[in-house]
């Protein structure tokens, strides 16, 4: 069975510093991975993903992810950090089934807080 | 926000209570998702619907019933709730041929 950890529960950084968040999965086939950010009572927003080509994949607001396959990892990175990017941060695998079709499976979730 | 609405925003529930969740989607999608998110556990799957049909139950227990009318219209019916049911309910969408999941804002349950 696929899964996905986010090993930290929360990354602090300071507003202007380069942040990651990171993300190792475990698929038996090759991986299609996203990264998701949920702001405080919303629902979960899309960033990025990777499913074929170029490792270090671009998406929203300013963010990247590189896929390593060598090391299962698919970290969420940004060159600078705002206060606005404070937020959970879920990393996901997808799964065909062919009875059910596209399955996403989460990670725990990392809280992102970015300090002024 | 992402095309896809739910209603309501929040409920609060007595146990013996029965109530429906409903979700709408704007984008024109044929798949819909059920996911309960609660603050210990990682975000679960529930349901999954494709072309309206029920093609995963992820061993949700039977005091929750899902419908999908349309491929437009997914709803999660309530009754004789317990306490630990009180979660964020999550709907979702996508098309079949595309990856990304298009969430709506959660319902939030209290079950008294």
């Amino acid at each position: 069975a696929q899964s996905v950890a986010q090993p930290e529960d929360q990354v602090n950084v300071a507003e202007g510093n380069p942040l990651t968040v990171k993300c190792t999965y475990s698929v038996s086939g090759n991986p299609y991975l996203f990264w998701y950010v949920q702001y405080p009572n919303r629902g979960l927003q899309f960033l990025l993903k990777y499913i074929t080509g170029d490792n270090l994949v671009k998406g929203s607001y300013g963010f990247e992810a590189e896929f390593n396959k060598s090391q299962t990892s698919f970290h969420l990175k940004k060159p600078s950090a705002l206060v606005s990017d404070s937020a959970l941060y879920f990393c996901a695998v997808r799964e065909w089934n062919n009875n059910a079709g596209n399955m996403l499976t989460f990670g725990g979730g990392t809280r992102l807080m970015v300090k002024p | 926000e992402t095309g896809v609405t739910q209603t309501p925003r929040h409920l609060v529930m007595g146990m013996t209570n029965k109530k429906s969740l409903k979700c709408e989607q704007h984008l024109g999608h044929n798949a819909m998702y059920w996911y309960k998110q609660s603050a210990k556990k990682p975000l679960e799957l529930m349901f999954v619907y494709n072309f309206k049909e029920q093609t995963e139950n992820n061993s949700v227990p039977s005091r929750f019933s899902p419908e999908c009318p349309n491929s437009s219209h997914l709803f999660l019916h309530l009754h004789t709730l317990q306490p630990e049911d009180s979660a964020l309910y999550l709907c979702a969408s996508s098309q079949e041929a595309e990856d990304e999941q298009f969430f709506g804002p959660g319902t939030r349950l209290t079950v008294l």
